[in-house]
């Protein structure tokens, strides 16, 4: 059984410009959940993708956008970043249904200079 | 508005006595909560969890209880090991997909 793997593991960007960072959901897993973290605080929730559809979403702005493959893997794009955009996203993979567990990847920290 | 809150940011404990990790929130609607441990550089690695429909749940040297009257939940670890040092979040969801978690605890056993 593979678990949650995110790649990449470190990034840098420049302000205004655009990223993707991608998961590959655990095995059997048919749901994904993107969290952001930034230091010292919690995971925040960005949206869940379920049948390749978003299932939910968070207080980020449209230009954080996602998609859901097939296969259950994921991507999260984000547009136009920004300074506060630095931080460690995690993604999450679980199976959908009452009292999901979530599993998480290691994350992708991204630095926006 | 933090509907989970984690009062105290870090805790230290002697090897071997028990830890004692607390959670509030405020959302009377949560239903569902979880505990995660994560290290640096580590995703959140999932613990234990407990519905609101129980008061208690256990497994192996950790335990979850659940107040719902309080709207507070805890976590002890007995006895407590070095290699448990790390930061414990608690989350909590209602029924959704959407989790919201705390800002973390971070838990240091001393040798």
């Amino acid at each position: 059984e593979t678990g949650v793997t995110q790649s990449p593991t470190h990034l840098i960007k420049t302000r205004g410009q655009q990223v993707t960072l991608r998961c590959s959901s655990q095995s059997g897993h048919n749901t994904v959940s993107w969290y952001q973290q930034a230091l010292g605080q919690g995971p925040q929730f960005i949206f869940q993708y379920y049948r390749e559809e978003e299932n939910g979403r968070g207080n980020f702005p449209p230009r954080f956008s996602g998609l859901q493959f097939p296969n259950y893997s994921s991507e999260l794009n984000v547009n136009a970043l920004e300074l506060d955009d630095s931080a460690l996203y995690l993604c999450a993979s679980s199976l959908a249904g009452v009292e999901e567990k979530l599993f998480f990847g290691s994350g992708t920290q991204l630095s926006v200079l | 508005d933090q509907q989970v809150k984690q009062n105290s940011p870090s805790l230290s404990v002697q090897e071997g006595r028990i830890s004692i990790l607390n959670c509030d929130y405020t959302n009377s609607m949560f239903d569902y909560f979880l505990w995660y441990k994560k290290y640096p550089a580590e995703g959140p690695t999932f613990l234990i969890s407990i519905s609101s429909i129980k008061d208690k749940n256990e497994d192996g040297r950790f335990t979850v209880f659940l107040n719902k009257s309080a709207k507070h939940l805890s976590l002890h670890i007995v006895p407590s090991q070095p290699g448990d040092s790390a930061v414990y979040f608690c989350a909590a969801g209602a029924g959704t997909y959407k989790y919201i978690f705390g800002t973390g605890t971070r838990l240091k056993v001393l040798a």
